[in-house]
C-alpha cells in the first residue's frame, strides 16, 4: 500500500529565514504528489502539484516542490518565510487511484 | 464559484445519537471525497463519489457510516450511534479530475 512519511512533525524557524519541510513517498509506480496547507480551523488548500514534466515545481506564496525519484522525496521549500506562513502543511500522494494518501503534517511556526 | 460548502461548521453531540452532515460541492465537479481528521494526523480517505455512484469505501467506514449523493450534487454523511472515537473534522472534497481536489472547512464533530 502506498504511503506518504513527513519526517518532522514540527518545524519552528525565524521569519525571513528559508525552510524545508520533508516529505518521502513509497511507490514503485507513477505518482502524482501533493502538498496542502491548513490554517486553523480551516480546510485544506492546494500549494502545488507535481503531475509529470519538469521536478522543480511552482506553487503558491512563493513555495516549491522538488520531486526525486530516485530518493522517492518531495520537499517543500520556500526562500524566506512570513509569520502568515504558520500553519499546518500536508503531503499527499496519488497513484492514479481515486484517493489522496496524506503525510501526518508538519507544523510550521514562524518565530519574530 | 463559491467553493465547496459544508455544514454545520460545528457539531456536539451525546454518545449513541445520530448526526448528518452535509457538503455542497463546486458546481462542475462531478467527483466528490469525504475524508476524515484527527488531531495531529493528516486526512484519512472514507469515500468517493463519481456523479450520484459511490464507487469506493474505505474500511474505515464502518456500518454506522452511510453517505450519499442524490442526483451527483450536494452529498451527506450520517453516522448512527455515535461513539467518542468519532471526534473528527470531517472534510469533504471536489474535483474533475485526479490532479486538484478543492476542499471545503470541514465539519467538526465532537462526541460527548
Amino acid at each position: 500500500a502506498q504511503s506518504v512519511t513527513q519526517l518532522d512533525s514540527q518545524v519552528p524557524v525565524f521569519e525571513e529565514a528559508p525552510v524545508e519541510l520533508r516529505c518521502n513517498y513509497s511507490s514503485s509506480v507513477s505518482v502524482y504528489l501533493f502538498w496542502y496547507v491548513q490554517y486553523p480551523n480551516q480546510g485544506l488548500q492546494l500549494l502545488l502539484k507535481y503531475l509529470s514534466g519538469s521536478t522543480l515545481v511552482k506553487g503558491i506564496n512563493g513555495f516549491e516542490a522538488e520531486f526525486n525519484k530516485s530518493q522517492t522525496s518531495f520537499h517543500l521549500r520556500k526562500p524566506s518565510v512570513h509569520i502568515s506562513d504558520t500553519a499546518e502543511y500536508f503531503c499527499a500522494a496519488n497513484q492514479g487511484a481515486q484517493k489522496l494518501v496524506f503525510g501526518q503534517g508538519t507544523r510550521l511556526t514562524i518565530n519574530p | 464559484d463559491t467553493g465547496v460548502s459544508q455544514n454545520p461548521r460545528h457539531k456536539i453531540t451525546k454518545r449513541g445519537q445520530n448526526v448528518t452532515f452535509r457538503c455542497d460541492p463546486i458546481s462542475e465537479h462531478n467527483r466528490l471525497y469525504w475524508y476524515r481528521q484527527t488531531l495531529g494526523q493528516g486526512p484519512e480517505f472514507l469515500t468517493y463519489f463519481q456523479n450520484e455512484a459511490q464507487l469506493e469505501k474505505s474500511r474505515l467506514l464502518s456500518d454506522r457510516f452511510s453517505a450519499e449523493r442524490p442526483k451527483g450534487s450536494f452529498s451527506t454523511l450520517e453516522i448512527q450511534r455515535t461513539e467518542q472515537g468519532d471526534s473528527a473534522m470531517y472534510l469533504c472534497a471536489s474535483s474533475v479530475d485526479l490532479y486538484g481536489y478543492t476542499f471545503g472547512s470541514g465539519t467538526r464533530l465532537t462526541v460527548v
